[in-house]
């Protein structure tokens, strides 16, 4: 069954640090760029960070970069995502997620697999 | 705020047909694909591509896409489909991912 499972979520005060896990089963991690995406409580979807399959790209949104670093071990078939510094509002559900990518006319890109997600608090 | 903009509450009767659309420059360079997220679950995946639907996904779920604007169009929806849905794409540059701002969809 293909999965992924987050963890390493829980209550951190304000300007602490956080280290996420996602640990992925039942496919060819490596070959997959995996993304993280947060959801405050009562908001919206908001992507956090990207790494391609092979390290060598790795992006982060405007809200996190500086202060999150994303990385990830094929060897293990987990992506992480360590938080520093971090503020009351990056409190909310974090989720990782398998993307892919292709071409029909135009580009595609699409995130097919989800984790159940781990809670994050920040609150002093 | 967001590269991709969607109404944030739609309606429809029990049986009839609703679209979801979602607006953003950069859906005339990608397809943009659609979750659907009931409270307290994770999102899953309804629609990508062009018009692709995940195994497991009925087929009244389909998408389209226009210009600037892609849509997702529930043909006959029954009450399971109560939910957020939201769309999501790439930016202008192509390296940062986003998501519209989500449309609650009410089945009455």
């Amino acid at each position: 069954e293909v999965q992924l499972v987050e963890s390493g979520g829980g209550l951190v005060k304000p300007g602490g640090s956080l280290r996420l896990s996602c640990a992925a089963s039942g496919f060819t991690f490596s070959t997959y760029s995996m993304n993280w995406i947060r959801q405050a409580p009562g908001k919206g979807l908001e992507w956090v960070s990207s790494i391609s399959s092979s390290y060598n790209y790795i992006y982060y949104a405007d809200s996190v970069k500086g202060r999150f670093t994303i990385s990830r071990d094929n060897a293990k078939n987990s992506v992480y995502l360590q938080m520093n510094s971090l503020r009351a509002e990056d409190t909310a559900v974090y989720y990782c997620a398998r993307e892919v990518s292709g071409w029909e006319l135009i580009y595609y890109y699409y995130m097919d697999v989800w984790g159940k997600g781990t809670t994050v608090t920040v609150s002093s | 705020s967001s590269e991709l903009t969607q109404d944030p509450a739609v309606s429809v009767a029990l049986g009839q047909t609703v679209r979801i659309t979602c607006q953003g420059d950069s859906l005339r360079r990608y397809y943009a694909s659609w979750y659907q997220q009931k409270p307290g679950q994770a999102p899953i995946l309804v629609i990508y591509g062009k018009n692709n639907r995940p195994s497991g996904i009925p087929d009244r779920f389909s998408g389209s896409s226009s210009g600037n604007t892609a849509s997702l169009t529930i043909t006959g929806a029954q009450a399971e489909d109560e939910a957020d849905y939201y769309c999501n794409s790439r930016d202008s540059s192509g390296n940062h991912v986003v998501f519209g701002g989500g449309t609650k969809l009410t089945v009455l």
